[in-house]
């Protein structure tokens, strides 16, 4: 059974410039969920997708935004970056979300220059 | 207050013997509970969840749930050096997103 699958695995872009990260969830899996990891913050909670809709939502700008696809896969987008959103962004699947495990892909790391 | 609490450690434990990493919580209808291992450089991984109070086992791992403390623990026994990694407790918050503490350093000294 494969894995959650992040694309890119590596991304550098410039200040002000927008982009679009991709996550496919495990097969079967309806549940997608973005963190933020940086140094000094950890890994912080973005969203929760569930059945194409956002059920959770944390504590970021509205330039953090994403949707999911009816076959489950997710995109998250920032728009104007800046140079504090340069970190690892891990989406993690779950089967129905909430009470069951996450599984984590293995990142996007972004950095903003 | 953060929602999950750790100590950052770095926590040093000598090969073969038990590794104690310890965390808290505070919202009190946190139903249930992660430990992830991280290694440098890779994503957390899941290693134990645990729903109940009380102990639970596997392998060389035992997580331990106290609600009415709200705290939790991870012990390893027969520590290795592959075991030095993050380990990341998690809970479910109330709004059903699952909630990582900051993480604890693990390194083990052969």
């Amino acid at each position: 059974k494969a894995g959650v699958t992040q694309t890119p695995r590596y991304l550098i872009k410039t200040r002000g410039q927008q982009v679009t990260l991709s996550c496919s969830p495990i097969s079967g899996h309806r549940s997608v969920s973005w963190y933020q990891q940086t140094p000094g913050q950890g890994l912080q909670f973005l969203f929760e997708y569930f059945s194409e809709t956002q059920r959770n939502k944390g504590n970021f700008p509205g330039r953090f935004s994403g949707r999911q696809f009816s076959n489950s896969r997710s995109e998250m987008n920032v728009s104007t970056l800046e140079l504090g959103d340069s970190a690892l962004y891990l989406c993690a699947s779950t089967p129905t979300g909430g009470s069951t495990e996450a599984f984590f892909g293995q990142g996007t790391r972004l950095t903003v220059v | 207050q953060k929602e999950v609490e750790q100590n950052s450690g770095p926590l040093s434990v000598p090969e073969g013997a038990i590794a104690s990493l310890n965390c808290t919580y505070s919202d009190r209808v946190s139903q249930s509970f992660f430990w992830y291992r991280q290694y440098s450089g890779k994503s957390p991984e899941l290693i134990m969840s645990i729903y109940s109070n009380g102990d639970k086992e596997d392998g060389r791992f035992t997580a331990q749930l106290n609600k009415a403390s709200q705290y939790v623990s991870l012990l390893i026994r027969d520590s290795q050096p592959s075991d030095s990694a993050t380990y990341l407790c998690a809970s479910e918050s109330s709004a059903s997103k699952i909630i990582f503490g900051s993480g604890t350093r693990l390194s083990i000294r052969p």
